[in-house]
């Protein structure tokens, strides 16, 4: 069974350009989180969806930040017009439905986004 | 969500036990204590996942309280390859949870030596 997987694994934009990130749940696996972690911080929590829907975004910046987890396919997190603030490593993770384990969530390994 | 306070650093030798303390005064009824680790470069791994008393499984121990306000991740005989971060979480969860943000603090850096 194969983990999450990310992609690009590393990603370099140069101000004002797009990034668009890539993320596929484990099989079987209905629930995507996406954290972005700054070096030597922990992870901080952006959003959270389900098939077709946004359940959570709490964590995303209000502008330039958008994301989905369209019927087919994988889930993209896409940022307009990057700023070297962006720069980061983004975690994609997901967990099974509601009653059989959504609290346990499996991280994939990353996308280093470098902004120039 | 709980807040978790957990030691900044460790240092320990191969071969040794290493207990990681994790506090969290905060926790509600309905939340679960998760462990997590993360290498340099790469996602986090999960480790264990325990509500109350002891949960071990192939890879480690945890140890909670009657109180569950701190848990105490065990990790036996430890290696070269176990120098990461250590986080705690604590998270509403159990089969009957459902999805969650993830709230991290800075991690217990731990550091095998020989």
């Amino acid at each position: 069974n194969a983990g999450v997987m990310q992609n690009p694994r590393h990603l370099v934009r140069r101000r004002g350009q797009e990034a668009r990130l890539r993320c596929s749940p484990m099989k079987g696996h209905s629930h995507v989180y996406w954290y972005r972690q700054l070096p030597e911080e922990g992870l901080k929590f952006m959003v959270y969806l389900q098939k077709e829907n946004i359940i959570d975004e709490s964590g995303m910046p209000k502008e330039r930040f958008s994301a989905e987890f369209p019927k087919e396919g994988p889930s993209i997190l896409r940022i307009q017009q990057v700023v070297r603030g962006d720069s980061a490593a983004y975690f994609c993770a997901s967990s099974p439905p509601i009653g059989q384990g959504a609290d346990t969530q499996y991280f994939g390994p990353g996308t280093r986004l470098t902004v120039l | 969500l709980a807040k978790t306070t957990q030691p900044i650093s460790m240092d320990s030798y191969e071969g040794q036990e290493v207990n990681i303390t994790c506090s969290h005064n905060n926790i509600a009824t309905n939340d679960y204590i998760t462990w997590y680790q993360q290498f340099p470069s790469q996602g986090p791994r999960f480790i264990i996942q325990g509500y109350k008393t002891k949960v071990t499984n192939e890879v480690a121990s945890l140890f909670i309280p009657a109180d569950r306000k701190s848990s105490t991740l065990s990790l036996p005989r430890v290696s070269l390859s176990d120098t990461a971060v250590y986080y705690c979480l604590v998270a509403q969860g159990g089969l009957t949870g459902g999805g969650n943000k993830l709230t991290f603090g800075t991690g217990t850096q731990l550091k095998v030596e020989l």
